[in-house]
């Protein structure tokens, strides 16, 4: 079954710190995207990809890398955490058909201390 | 980037019906889409449209009007477990990508 698969589900990081959240999708599409989601503000989207090698920035790409090595990897990286970035991660995969929707992954739950 | 207004809040009584409001404004349009979010889930797709008018799904029924930059998501018949947020998102011609707003949380009281 197409799926989209983050990981860490959970994940405790000191202020400081590099993470790397992870996802990967069986979907084969083209597109992948990272948002973050925070009470008040809904999904917002850091990066985005069309395919294997390229990067685009969201809306709040700051403090935030992506990297996109194959059509399945779709990578973010934080490479000095804040507080800030406390959120829930959410990746997701579509084509480019107008009238299809997105696959979600279950999200990560990242907390910066 | 996109626009996307919701209000926070909807609440709704059991057996009857709940519209979620949904106003945009943009800078390229290739239709909008509505999700279903429950607390600690990701979001589930209901539906898109892009052509103006009102679209029949049954227990969900989408309307849009691209002139005003408008939508609305009309639940039927509810039920308690239809209470969850509910996400509007604006597509964008390039690369489909997904401007969402920021939820209503609709619930739905026996």
């Amino acid at each position: 079954e197409a799926a989209v698969t983050q990981s860490p589900r959970n994940k405790v990081a000191v202020t400081g710190g590099k993470v790397t959240l992870s996802c990967n999708q069986t979907n084969n599409h083209n597109n992948m995207y990272w948002y973050r989601q925070d009470t008040g503000h809904g999904l917002r989207l850091i990066h985005y990809s069309y395919g294997a090698g390229s990067t685009e920035k969201g809306d709040i790409p700051d403090g935030y890398k992506a990297s996109r090595p194959s059509q399945e990897n779709f990578s973010l990286i934080l490479e000095l955490a804040t507080p800030s970035q406390t959120s829930v991660y959410f990746c997701a995969s579509g084509d480019d058909r107008g009238g299809s929707d997105y696959t979600f992954g279950s999200g990560t739950r990242l907390l910066v201390i | 980037g996109q626009g996307v207004e919701q209000p926070d809040n909807l609440m709704s009584v059991e057996g009857t019906f709940a519209r979620v409001n949904c106003t945009y404004s943009t800078s390229g349009f290739n239709g909008l889409s509505w999700y279903q979010q429950r607390e600690g889930h990701a979001p589930v797709f209901l539906s898109y449209v892009v052509l103006d008018g009102l679209k029949d799904s049954g227990h969900f029924s989408t309307f849009l009007s691209r002139s005003n930059g408008y939508s609305y998501l009309l639940l039927t018949e509810l039920q308690i477990k239809d209470s969850a947020s509910y996400l509007c998102a604006v597509r964008e011609p390039n690369y489909n990508v997904l401007y969402f707003g920021s939820g209503t949380k609709l619930t739905v009281e026996p």
